[in-house]
């Protein structure tokens, strides 16, 4: 069975430029989460999607940051412009069902991206 | 809000010993789960075991085991027979078991494995 899939590994850019990354869940997965995970600190959710829709974005800056999931599948994450403070490692993680009350299933991480903002 | 706390930044062990990471972590809930996470250079985070709240029994997979202490609000991740391969940052999150499934991470633990 194929993991959680992201691209690109790494970015480096200036600040004010845009930039996306791209996340490919395990297949049948509904659940996809975004995390942002700064430098000697744990990860924190930016957005979670169940199927397409969005479960929960409270900690997603929505003046620059903006996510899609078209089709329940893949998903976009966009930082627009980019701040210094953005450099981090962003990670995606997929679960099989992530709204029913009293399951437990395993959030898998991809990868992620390492952001660099200079 | 729930919030978990890793008061270890490091910890170092020999080679086939054993070693405890501590967590602890703040909630109004009695139902929850508890995760110890391994995260590698290669940035993966890697599952190494769950606790459900409303379970006494302590949690084992092979070489790790917590000790789960529901009132103090603390759950330790002891590694028995210390691994080169265990080395990584660990890290303590919570999830609660209604509503949104996000989980609430610690600030992580770096454990390094002496040869």
């Amino acid at each position: 069975e194929a993991g959680v899939a992201q691209s690109p590994r790494y970015k480096i850019i200036e600040k004010r430029q845009s930039v996306a990354f791209w996340c490919n869940p395990i297949s049948g997965h509904a659940t996809l989460y975004w995390y942002q995970q700064i430098l000697g600190q744990g990860p924190k959710l930016l957005i979670q999607f169940q199927n397409n829709g969005v479960v929960d974005d409270s900690q997603l800056p929505k003046d620059r940051f903006s996510a899609e999931r078209l089709k329940g599948v893949d998903s976009t994450l966009k930082i627009q412009p980019a701040k210094l403070e953005d450099s981090a490692v962003y990670l995606c993680a997929s679960s099989l069902e992530g709204g029913l009350a009293g399951t437990s299933y395993e959030q898998y991480f991809g990868p992620g991206t390492r952001l660099t903002v200079t | 809000a729930q919030t978990v706390t890793q008061s270890q930044p490091e910890m170092s062990v020999q080679e086939a010993e054993t070693v405890t990471l501590s967590c602890t972590y703040d909630t109004s809930e009695s139902d929850y789960y508890l995760f110890w996470y391994k995260q590698p250079p290669s940035r993966q985070m890697i599952l190494v075991i769950r606790q459900e709240a409303y379970k006494q029994q302590n949690a084992t997979e092979n070489r790790f085991s917590v000790n789960f202490q529901k009132a103090a609000k603390s759950f330790s991740l002891k590694i028995s027979d210390s691994q080169l391969g265990d080395a990584a940052m660990y890290f303590c999150a919570y999830r609660v078991i209604q509503g949104a499934q996000k989980l609430v991470f610690g600030q992580g633990t770096r454990l390094t494995i002496n040869p």
